[in-house]
């Protein structure tokens, strides 16, 4: 299994709303990481979790929580999103503790619109 | 702090012919990768190629080869025999050994493949 799934593939949530992002994979990975991308902009690094802990945060705004249950399962919390919180949210994960020399492996994202 | 730059935000190439993507980048690092990833419409993030600083040899994957510029800092793309499938958008990147967790994308190149 060289995949990383996630769900759902579309959201849409008001900005009052409670909602959670999920990404799994089973590779083994040791590494993995939450990216946000607006249309047609490359991917921005949001958070960054090795051995199931945070390693990584950009200053990205509390009203997104990132949890790591296990080493296979990574999730995005989401509360009191703004609009302008609308994008693709990518996740991806990397063998190790995420070294520099280490390939990511990426899945398909959530698309996610706040109304 | 790393940039990484593309020159060509859409390019355009007939199937079967080779076409040439360009990157260039910024960095004090002397322990690096650089790769090419690839996004569909399909919204995945796909690696394409990466290359390792301290190898002289370009590195080559089926059609897809680099030009690796030490000194000019320079990393372009070359696709050879060009599929519809080819047809995406292209991001250069950069992951160096102090900033280990970030990779860091240039803006992309919308390629279009014309039958």
């Amino acid at each position: 299994d060289t995949e990383v799934t996630q769900t759902p593939k579309h959201l849409v949530m008001g900005m009052t709303n409670k909602k959670s992002l999920k990404c799994e994979q089973h590779m083994g990975h040791r590494a993995m990481y939450w990216y946000k991308q607006k249309a047609k902009k490359p991917p921005e690094l949001m958070f960054v979790y090795s051995y199931e802990k945070l390693s990584i945060n950009e200053s990205v705004p509390s009203r997104f929580s990132p949890e790591c249950p296990n080493s296979s399962l990574l999730n995005l919390h989401l509360h009191a999103l703004q609009p302008e919180d609308s994008a693709l949210y990518l996740c991806a994960s990397s063998p190790g503790q995420g070294a520099y020399n280490e390939k990511l492996f990426f899945g398909s994202g959530t698309q996610l619109s706040v109304l | 702090a790393q940039t990484v730059t593309q020159s060509q935000p859409e390019m355009s190439v007939q199937e079967a012919e080779t076409v040439t993507l360009s990157c260039t980048y910024d960095t004090s690092e002397s322990n690096y990768y650089l790769f090419w990833y690839k996004q569909p419409p399909s919204r995945q993030m796909i690696l394409v190629i990466r290359q390792e600083a301290y190898k002289q040899q370009n590195a080559t994957e089926n059609r897809f080869s680099v030009n690796f510029q030490k000194a000019a800092k320079s990393f372009s793309l070359k696709i050879s025999d060009s599929q519809l499938g080819d047809t995406a958008m292209y991001f250069c990147a950069f992951r160096g050994e102090g900033g280990s967790e970030k990779l860091v994308f240039g803006k992309g190149t919308k390629l279009t493949v014309n039958p």
